[in-house]
């Protein structure tokens, strides 16, 4: 199957810090990736869909200015994590599907980066 | 009413035994829906995917689908202690890539 890089696999950092994951498709082209992020007992949930080539798609609740995300080519996007606070820790997943799919296609998970803000 | 409902459990099963996983969905999930696996710590991987009615089998899994109960399912036989790990049910919506995910449900295969 398809794979999803995602990198960093883990990361501790300072309170007011930022920080950036990268999101890479490995052998496809995808126009749209999603970022999700678990709480530890919880589900993931989705926090926007990334487009290359224009600005992100945010869901309801998930700050805009705080997770900054930017999907400069059709295999890359990144997650920056502005002034990270400790209620920021949290793993987070990308996830992608081949580019010209149809809507019913599987979507591939990256690995997952674990964010501690302390 | 949550769009992907599970129940958190823990489901204990025997090894060898058949474990049944179950999920329920809302109006807005109906296109299609999947089964992931996931072990502590790690991300999502795929199980199985369903987008019609009926049953459809792969190895020790078989995906139930009922979409008039709005009701989808995971059987998984001769359960094996590896299997041990929490089950996301998530589906999608008409036109939309990004999947809704259950809370999962966390199994348990007794050696």
């Amino acid at each position: 199957g398809a794979v999803v890089s995602q990198h960093p696999s883990w990361v501790i950092c300072k309170s007011g810090t930022s920080v950036k994951i990268e999101c890479r498709s490995l052998d496809f082209q995808a126009t749209t990736m999603f970022w999700y992020r678990q709480f530890p007992k919880q589900s993931l949930m989705l926090m926007a869909t990334s487009n290359e080539g224009s600005k992100a798609t945010y869901e309801q609740g998930v700050e805009k200015d705080k997770f900054l995300i930017n999907h400069a080519s059709l295999t890359l996007s990144t997650l920056t994590v502005t002034s990270a606070h400790p209620e920021d820790s949290s793993f987070y997943i990308c996830s992608a599907s081949p580019s010209g799919t149809g809507v019913d296609e599987k979507l591939f998970f990256g690995s997952g980066t674990q964010l501690s803000v302390l | 009413q949550k769009e992907v409902e599970q129940n958190s459990g823990p489901l204990s099963v025997p090894e060898g035994a058949i474990a049944s996983l179950n999920c329920t969905y809302s109006d807005r999930v109906s296109q299609s829906f999947f089964w992931y696996r996931q072990y502590s710590g790690k991300s999502p991987e795929l199980i199985m995917s369903i987008y019609s009615n009926g049953d459809k089998e792969d190895g020790r899994f078989t995906a139930q689908l009922n979409k008039a109960s709005q009701y989808v399912s995971l059987l998984i036989r001769d359960s094996q202690p590896s299997d041990s790990a929490t089950y996301l049910c998530a589906g999608s919506q008409p036109g939309r890539r990004a999947l809704t995910f259950g809370s999962g449900t966390r199994l348990q295969v007794q050696p």
